[in-house]
């Protein structure tokens, strides 16, 4: 399965941008890469996916690399909700079953926001 | 929707004790699974199911058993509790192609102690 590396814990003030970024160096072609955060005490949740492009979604942007061998999740302004940790995933869309949904999960981004 | 539903939310046991968390779907969806997630860390697969009456062991199967009689419900059991199953787990499900639906849900978590 590809790897993610991200860092451990970043710091934000509220209302401020957050930049949480991903290197992914071995994504294959088929990988998108998904962010899922982890609220304390909640189970995981889906933020955004992509594979080439840049997405915007309600909740966030995610700007990835020409090469796709790094991406980041932006939050535009972050609240004290967004204190959570972040974890970037790659998914290979072309497999269905396991294949294409067992999640590998790393040990995210523990994001802290001040008030 | 209910989305993902696990039972119970909190369980002490002793050790030697066995019991069988819950985790129920309302969206058709094709692909469950279970992770236990340690302090500090991230999810790791126990086991997972790609349809009624499929199921594989994942990354740490030790100690735990599954089935799935039907698409809707994907319980997993403890057959003798031990120290050191005492985590969070939590239960997902998706579609087992993606393309029909990009998003893995998961549950809120079971917290289980076993002293």
């Amino acid at each position: 399965d590809a790897k993610t590396t991200q860092p451990n814990s970043m710091e934000s003030n509220e209302e401020e941008p957050v930049h949480l970024p991903c290197n992914h160096s071995t994504i294959s072609g088929t990988d998108y890469i998904h962010w899922y955060r982890q609220l304390p005490s909640q189970g995981p949740e889906y933020v955004i996916h992509g594979l080439t492009s840049n997405v915007n979604n309600r909740m966030a942007s995610l700007a990835i690399a020409e090469d796709r061998k790094s991406s980041t999740l932006i939050l535009h302004r972050a609240t004290l909700r967004d204190a959570a940790v972040y974890y970037c995933i790659l998914r290979d869309a072309s497999r269905e079953g396991a294949a294409g949904n067992k999640l590998t999960f790393g040990g995210g981004t523990r994001v802290l926001v001040k008030p | 929707n209910a989305g993902v539903t696990q039972t119970p939310k909190f369980q002490v046991l002793k050790t030697g004790q066995s019991m069988t968390l819950q985790c129920a779907q309302d969206m058709n969806h094709e692909y469950m699974s279970w992770y236990r997630q340690d302090p500090g860390m991230g999810l790791r697969l126990i086991h997972y199911s790609v349809g009624a009456g499929i199921t594989d062991q994942g990354e740490v199967p030790n100690g735990y058993n599954v089935s799935r009689s039907t698409t809707e419900d994907f319980p997993l059991r403890l057959l003798s509790a031990a120290p050191s199953q005492t985590s969070v787990y939590f239960c997902a499900s998706s579609y087992s192609r993606p393309s029909k639906g990009n998003t893995i849900y998961f549950g809120e978590g079971s917290w289980l102690t076993v002293v």
